[in-house]
């Protein structure tokens, strides 16, 4: 089944202590990115890939690293997690460097940072 | 700055009983319009895209539609199963993040049996 997966679904933690989500498409997408959500905020774009070492910022990038070793995978890492990065977070994937066909999103991260 | 505005922000319906949601949006250069479906918990899960103004496509009991300034999603004879939200983004042609879908908040839609 072509799926975009992301673990873990909750993550409660504290503040300053380094997570990383995960996420992996396998639909042999080259875009992959980034969201999150917040209520009245609707989904913001945080990171982006076009394709394997090639990340670039989105529209809330601060206090988020990502990498791109692997086609498939995707992972987004909050070196010292703050209050303010409660959100709920979804990955994206996309057939084409550009982004610009439809994007397949995965089930969600909800994260508490306490 | 591109905005996505979506209308109404929640919407209650009978079973069978039809109605349009709204996209508006400005963007310098529009590249393409997604209408997504998302259920609670969930993802948000693909619906159309639109290039052009006249543009339409369905599925099922929905139907997207695209002028040059606003895109409505028409929901015909609407079944409960329907009920969820319903975002609409939009992609601009031109640089800025590459592939950034720029949301609207949503139509909570639900419908009654």
């Amino acid at each position: 089944e072509a799926q975009v997966t992301q673990n873990p679904r909750y993550l409660i933690t504290v503040t300053g202590k380094k997570l990383t989500v995960t996420c992996s498409q396998n639909m042999n997408h080259e875009y992959m990115s980034w969201y999150r959500q917040d209520p009245g905020l609707g989904l913001r774009q945080i990171y982006y890939s076009m394709n394997v070492e090639v990340t670039d910022k989105g529209d809330v990038p601060e206090g988020y690293k990502v990498s791109r070793k692997e086609k498939r995978n995707f992972p987004l890492i909050l070196e010292s997690p703050s209050p303010n990065q409660t959100s709920l977070y979804f990955c994206a994937s996309s057939f084409g460097a550009g982004g610009y066909n439809e994007q397949f999103f995965g089930p969600g991260t909800r994260l508490t940072v306490l | 700055e591109d905005q996505v505005t979506q209308s109404p922000e929640a919407l209650r319906l009978q079973e069978g009983e039809s109605s349009s949601l709204n996209c508006s949006y400005t963007v310098s250069g529009l590249r393409g319009l997604f209408w997504y479906r998302q259920d609670p918990g969930k993802g948000p899960e693909f619906l159309f895209t639109l290039y052009s103004a006249g543009e339409e496509k369905e599925k099922e009991r929905l139907k997207a539609t695209l002028t040059k300034k606003e895109s409505f999603l028409h929901i015909t004879a609407p079944k409960p199963e329907d009920s969820a939200t319903y975002l609409c983004a939009v992609q601009a042609d031109y640089g800025g993040s590459q592939g950034n879908l720029i949301f609207g908040k949503g139509t909570k839609l639900s419908v009654k049996p």
